[in-house]
């Protein structure tokens, strides 16, 4: 089994509203990643969770704050957006996080389709 | 700093025939290199990887993909094309910055299957 979930499917929410994704998947997967994609465009990362912990973030802005409460669950907060924020935000999964003794494949869920107004 | 790139934005083949997604890659060090697919509205779904042994990487759904060293290329492939096949196909490579895995996508070909 190599299912991530993801909710809500869609979004739509105002500038000033706070709201958040979430991510789950029961692999027993140590690492968990957020990446965007904007239409006709490749994902880009943007946050990795290795065992509970941050260890990347690609400079994104801090009006998305990630948040990881075990290892099996992965939220992104969203607050004050704005409306080139919307697209499609994909959580993925790997195995084991650190590739320097592993050559793991992450698993993404099928995303949340965003719309800011 | 690792890249992959698809120079085809679109690539259309008729049913039934065999099939070719390109990428080439830039790398330092040994090249790990995965294929995903994505339907419309979905998430992307991992086909087939290369970390390291046979050339010929088989995957899900029939695709196989081609490591060339020389060439420096990761072509995607399948015998026979399916209409189901239509789908938009990512190369990607894994960066390591941090010891800490990070995919970097291609710029997608688009894959269309005429019936």
């Amino acid at each position: 089994d190599t299912e991530v979930t993801q909710t809500p499917k869609h979004l739509v929410m105002g500038m000033t509203n706070k709201k958040s994704l979430k991510c789950e998947q029961h692999m027993g997967h140590r690492a968990m990643y957020w990446y965007k994609q904007k239409a006709k465009k490749p994902p880009e990362l943007m946050f990795v969770y290795s065992y509970e912990k941050l260890s990347i973030n690609e400079s994104v802005p801090s009006r998305f704050s990630p948040e990881c409460p075990n290892s099996s669950l992965l939220n992104l907060h969203l607050h004050a957006l704005q409306p080139e924020d919307s697209a499609l935000y994909l959580c993925a999964s790997s195995r084991e996080p650190f590739s320097g003794r592993a050559r793991e494949t992450q698993y993404f869920g099928p995303g949340t389709r965003l719309l800011v107004l | 700093a690792q890249s992959v790139a698809q120079p085809e934005d679109q690539v259309n083949v008729a049913e039934g025939n065999p099939l070719t997604v390109k990428c080439t890659y830039s790398v330092s060090g040994n090249p790990y290199l995965f294929w995903y697919v994505q339907y419309p509205n979905r998430g992307l779904q991992f086909l087939l990887k290369y970390i390291t042994g046979d050339n010929l990487v088989k995957g899900s759904y029939g695709f196989e993909a081609e490591f060339n060293k020389s060439q420096t290329s990761f072509h995607l492939k399948k015998p026979s094309a399916l209409v189901s096949d239509s789908a938009l196909y990512f190369c990607a490579v894994r960066d390591d910055p941090y010891g800490t895995d990070k995919l970097i996508f291609g710029t997608g070909t688009r894959l269309q299957v005429f019936p």
